[in-house]
């Protein structure tokens, strides 16, 4: 089954304490990127990746850090959290084949920073 | 400001009820705009993309269209299961590679019977 899975689902930590977010896909595609989801401010891109190796930042990377060293992995890294950065986090993988460019979404990760 | 804007930020509709969704955008070099699917605590959930001024795709009771600067979701006697919010996002180029991509904030759509 195709799918983008991330871990932890539910995380509660407190400022300042290092987090990394896992993000996985099995689709070998090779965009990938990272969102957050705030109440009235929509969906907003924090990195994204075009390849391994590849990354760029959002619209949205200051506090994050990412690294792709293989396909299937994107993880997100919060060097050292504060409490604005509590959100939803969406890590998404694309198929970016000609004509049918379809993004597929994980299930969320809900972080509390305290 | 923002790069797409979506409109009505709220829609209720009855039952059987046609209406439209509007996105409208400012991103240059427009290389795909997408319309999702989110249901609450869930990820969006793709439906379409666009590519060319004129395209249009359907799907079931949803039907997708797109212009120079906007796009429209038109939703045909729709059911209270398509109740979610729509999320439209754009994707802005970059020379020969993709830049960013941009979210619209959404239209929440409630469907009463």
């Amino acid at each position: 089954e195709a799918q983008v899975t991330q871990n932890p689902r539910y995380l509660i930590t407190v400022t300042g304490k290092k987090l990394t977010v896992t993000c996985s896909q099995n689709m070998n595609h090779e965009y990938m990127s990272w969102y957050r989801q705030d109440p009235g401010l929509g969906l907003r891109q924090i990195y994204y990746s075009m390849n391994v190796e590849v990354t760029d930042k959002g619209d949205v990377p200051e506090g994050y850090k990412v690294s792709r060293k293989e396909k299937r992995n994107f993880p997100l890294i919060l060097e050292s959290p504060s409490p604005n950065q509590t959100s939803l986090y969406f890590c998404a993988s694309r198929n970016q084949g000609v004509g049918q460019d379809t993004q597929y979404f994980g299930p969320g990760t809900r972080l509390t920073v305290l | 400001e923002d790069q797409v804007t979506q409109s009505p930020e709220a829609l209720r509709l009855q039952e059987g009820e046609s209406s439209s969704l509007n996105c409208s955008y400012t991103v240059s070099g427009l290389r795909g705009l997408f319309w999702y699917r989110q249901d609450p605590g869930k990820g969006p959930e793709f439906l379409f993309t666009l590519y060319s001024a004129g395209e249009e795709k359907e799907k079931e009771r949803l039907k997708a269209t797109l212009t120079k600067k906007e796009s429209f979701l038109h939703i045909t006697a729709p059911k209270p299961e398509d109740s979610a919010t729509y999320l439209c996002a754009v994707q802005e180029g970059r020379g020969s590679t993709l830049g960013r991509l941009y979210f619209g904030r959404g239209t929440q759509l409630t469907v009463w019977p």
